[in-house]
């Protein structure tokens, strides 16, 4: 069957610090995957998907961005977080060439002091 | 641009009685339409997936209906019970090209004991 995996769980960064989230997926080959962000009691905001290795699209212009350099890895990088980067932040993957159901990750709490 | 609206007040019911929940959409009809439930601090979960020429699904005590021309879908659940108090989150599909899912901000359900 298949997992997905997230990490870390919570992190706690300084303002100006930099940032890599990481996502990888278990059990099935070349999926979509995506990153999302949730403010505090607001709804998911896409941030990235993609299609494939080294395929990225970016869904609105801001400090993040996003790689994946292996099939079934997917990784959230920042180079200075600011303050607004705080969030709950979720991978998701559907199966190659659809986009219909998507299986979440248990998500990374980023809190940017 | 497209809209997706969801009740952002909480539902507050009964235990027993029948939650219903509602999604509108504006401009384009959805390929299909999905709902996913959210608990707090938690990724979303897939629950059911209708198409545009489905009128209606069931799972279990959940059941989606999808009204092309009212532009809009119900979701409900029968014999609610407390362990379904979480957010309830709608993504309809648009035949777009663009391959990712936009969600709705979600309903909070709380089914009283």
């Amino acid at each position: 069957s298949q997992t997905i995996h997230q990490w870390p769980a919570t992190l706690v960064q300084p303002v100006g610090s930099p940032l890599s989230l990481e996502c990888t997926v278990e059990g099935t080959s070349n999926p979509n995957l995506y990153w999302y962000r949730q403010a505090a009691g607001r709804g998911l905001q896409l941030l990235f998907y993609s299609v494939g290795i080294g395929q990225i699209s970016s869904e609105v212009p801001q400090n993040l961005s996003a790689s994946r350099p292996q099939d079934r890895q997917f990784i959230l990088s920042s180079k200075k977080l600011l303050l607004s980067d705080s969030g709950f932040y979720l991978c998701a993957w559907s199966e190659a060439g659809s986009m219909e159901t998507q299986y979440f990750g248990p998500g990374t709490r980023l809190l940017v002091l | 641009s497209q809209k997706i609206e969801q009740n952002s007040e909480a539902l507050n019911i009964q235990e027993g009685k029948t939650a219903t929940l509602t999604c509108n959409y504006t401009n384009y009809s959805p390929a299909y339409l999905q709902w996913y439930r959210q608990d707090p601090g938690r990724g979303p979960v897939f629950l059911l997936l209708i198409r545009e020429n489905e009128k209606e699904k069931r799972k279990e005590r959940l059941k989606v209906t999808f009204d092309t021309t009212l532009k809009q879908s119900l979701f409900h659940i029968t014999a609610s019970q407390p362990a379904d108090s979480a957010t309830y989150l709608c993504a309809p599909t648009f035949d777009t090209g663009r391959r990712a899912l936009t969600f709705g901000s979600g309903t909070r359900l709380q089914v009283q004991p």
